[in-house]
Formats: C-alpha cells, sequence, structure tokens
C-alpha cells in the first residue's frame, strides 16, 4: 500500500539553528499536508500544498511540495524553543485518504 | 467555540474488557476519523467516516469496532480481540472543500 516516510525520526537542535523535515511518498500525491504536535498535545493543522512545485511560508516556516508531487519539505528558520514538538507530514491520495508520515521529533536548546 | 470533544482524556481497563471512547464534534463536519498513535509509528487510521450511518476500515481496523449514527458523534470500541490497546487515540473531523483534519484533544487509554 501506499507509504509516507519521513526523516529524520529525531532532531535536537541548538535555538537559533535552523530545522529541516523531509517526506517522501511511493506514489503520486494530490496534495500534502503539515501538522505540529506539541508535547502531550493533539496535531494541529499548519498548511496543504496542492501544486507541483508549491512553495509557502508561515513566518519561519517554509514548505515545499515537489515537482513530481511525491516528496515535501519543511523548513524552520532560527528554531526557537516554541518550535518544539513533532512534525508531521500527511499525504492525499487520489482516493482521498490521508497517509501520515512517521513524525520528526524536534527539541530545541535554549 | 466549535471543536472536538474527546473523553475521558486517561482511561484504564483490564485486559479482556471492551471500552468505549467518546467523541464529539460541534463543527457540523461530514467525515470523521479514528486515528491510534504509537511512539516512532505516527498516526494509523482505524475507521473513517464520511457520512451518517456509514463508515469504512482503515489500515488497522481489527479489534475495533465505530457506530455513526449521529453527525455530531463517532464512538470507538476497542474490544477484547484487540491484541495491543494501550494506545494514544486521536478522533478528528474534515468538511469537504477546506483543508486539514481538526482533531481532538486525545485519549490515552492503558490496558492492563
Amino acid at each position: 500500500g501506499q507509504q509516507v516516510m519521513q526523516i529524520p525520526q529525531y532532531q535536537h537542535v541548538q535555538e537559533g539553528e535552523d530545522f529541516t523535515t523531509y517526506c517522501n511518498s511511493s506514489t503520486t500525491l494530490s496534495n500534502i499536508q503539515w501538522y505540529k504536535q506539541r508535547p502531550g498535545g493533539h496535531p494541529v493543522f499548519l498548511i496543504q500544498l496542492v501544486k507541483s512545485g508549491e512553495v509557502k511560508k508561515q513566518k519561519r516556516l517554509t514548505f515545499q511540495f515537489g515537482e513530481a508531487k511525491k516528496n515535501s519539505s519543511l523548513h524552520i528558520t532560527a528554531t526557537q524553543t516554541t518550535d518544539v514538538g513533532t512534525y508531521f507530514c500527511a499525504g492525499n491520495n487520489q482516493g482521498g485518504k490521508l497517509i501520515f508520515g512517521q513524525g520528526t521529533e524536534l527539541s530545541v536548546k535554549p | 467555540d466549535g471543536g472536538i470533544t474527546q473523553s475521558p482524556k486517561y482511561l484504564f481497563r483490564k485486559e479482556g474488557q471492551n471500552v468505549t471512547l467518546s467523541c464529539e464534534q460541534n463543527l457540523n463536519h461530514d467525515a470523521m476519523y479514528w486515528y491510534r498513535q504509537d511512539p516512532g509509528q505516527g498516526l494509523r487510521l482505524i475507521y473513517y467516516s464520511q457520512i451518517v450511518n456509514d463508515f469504512q476500515k482503515g489500515d488497522i481496523a481489527e479489534g475495533y469496532s465505530v457506530s455513526r449514527e449521529k453527525k455530531e458523534s463517532f464512538p470507538l470500541t476497542v474490544t477484547s480481540a484487540q491484541k495491543n490497546p494501550t494506545a494514544f487515540y486521536l478522533c478528528a473531523s474534515s468538511i469537504e472543500g477546506a483543508a486539514g483534519y481538526t482533531f481532538g484533544s486525545g485519549t490515552r487509554l492503558t490496558v492492563v
């Protein structure tokens, strides 16, 4: 079946450093979504990318959707302690089912 | 404020007992979902429902059952047939035309 792989599983950074998580799908996606889950919390929707090659920004966060619509990335510039949490990508296949990656857990050392 | 309510937040049960997790939404969303979250494995889909009185199995439906008698409610029963029920269970909802799922705060189930 369709799989969405996300790397790395964990990332520890010093406050102020950049962070990137990568997401790869075994099949072409109709769109990709990104979520953030704070420690002890629940996933919160951040953004959706639909178009091939699309790039969207939310303050220090930059989201990209690959040209082939099979991969995506989330880049955080100059991390802050408030960025701590697990970031999930979720791909929507042609059947409309959302498949989540395993998540990347980000810790930020002040 | 609109949202999804999951109750209880923590639940303890003895092995062999069925347990039902509640999920209620007042967002007027048509679709509802149940996910299971285990450390290092992301979210795995158990069941989903796109309309009242209809639901489909997800990737890990064995040992679980659901009902969708009302648009607002999508309870999940963890049966004694589920071999490893201890996990964090998340309910979500969505509406066609709007991006993203809205998640509840989750129920942490521990079976001893």
